[in-house]
């Protein structure tokens, strides 16, 4: 079945400095990623959906220059959380849509950030 | 209001007990619905998938029933196990997937 890979699981960053978070999609080619931010006991908030070779797309509230999606190739995409602040911590999670689907039905494991 | 409702917000019961999630919907009609399990800490994995003419989908001891004229589904989970502590999530597609706010369920021995 379709895999999606996210790293790291866990970063603790310094107030001020970028952390990068990787989704890959292990077994398929993934046009659409799309990435998600969940508060403790909330459902998944999209941030912004991204596609491979062109500008990804922010929801309404959600800071592109903070957080900078890239999609470099079929199976990679990156969040990269810029100047991060204590409220930036959160859990980020990244999904992948299979091909001829358009939807991202499978999800990364998550990555728990905690900015100090 | 949200588009997908889930009750209860919470629910305790006892290692090998039933029970019952609910999912109330307002959208349709819709690609498909599917219930995620996330366990604490982890990304959601997908249990059952329906389409919206279908009725019922198992998945070992997870069962999710459809009944589209009165926009519910509901999981209901049999012979609970302690690893079944999680939350379990209702997603509704249309041209975009959304989220119910979760059901959080906690076994105890």
């Amino acid at each position: 079945g379709a895999v999606v890979s996210q790293h790291p699981s866990r970063v603790i960053c310094k107030s001020g400095t970028s952390v990068k978070i990787e989704c890959r999609s292990l077994d398929f080619q993934a046009t659409t990623m799309f990435w998600y931010r969940q508060f403790p006991k909330k459902s998944l908030m999209l941030m912004a959906t991204s596609n491979e070779g062109s500008k990804a797309t922010y929801e309404q509230g959600v800071e592109k220059d903070k957080f900078l999606i890239n999609h470099a190739s079929l199976t990679l995409s990156t969040l990269t959380v810029t100047s991060a602040h204590p409220e930036d911590s959160s859990f980020y999670i990244c999904s992948a849509s299979q091909p001829g689907t358009g939807y991202g039905y499978t999800f990364g494991s998550g990555t728990r950030l905690t900015v100090v | 209001k949200n588009q997908v409702e889930q009750s209860p917000q919470s629910l305790i019961i006892l290692e090998g007990k039933n029970c019952t999630l609910q999912c109330n919907y307002t959208v349709s009609p819709f690609s498909n619905l599917r219930w995620y399990k996330q366990d604490t800490g982890r990304g959601p994995v997908s249990l059952t998938i329906m389409t919206f003419s279908e009725n019922t989908k198992s998945n070992g001891r997870y069962t999710a029933t459809l009944d589209a004229d009165t926009k519910q589904s509901s999981l209901h989970i049999t012979a609970s196990q302690l690893s079944d502590s999680a939350s379990y999530i209702c997603v509704v597609t249309i041209n975009d997937m959304r989220f119910g706010a979760g059901t959080r369920l906690t076994v105890k021995p």
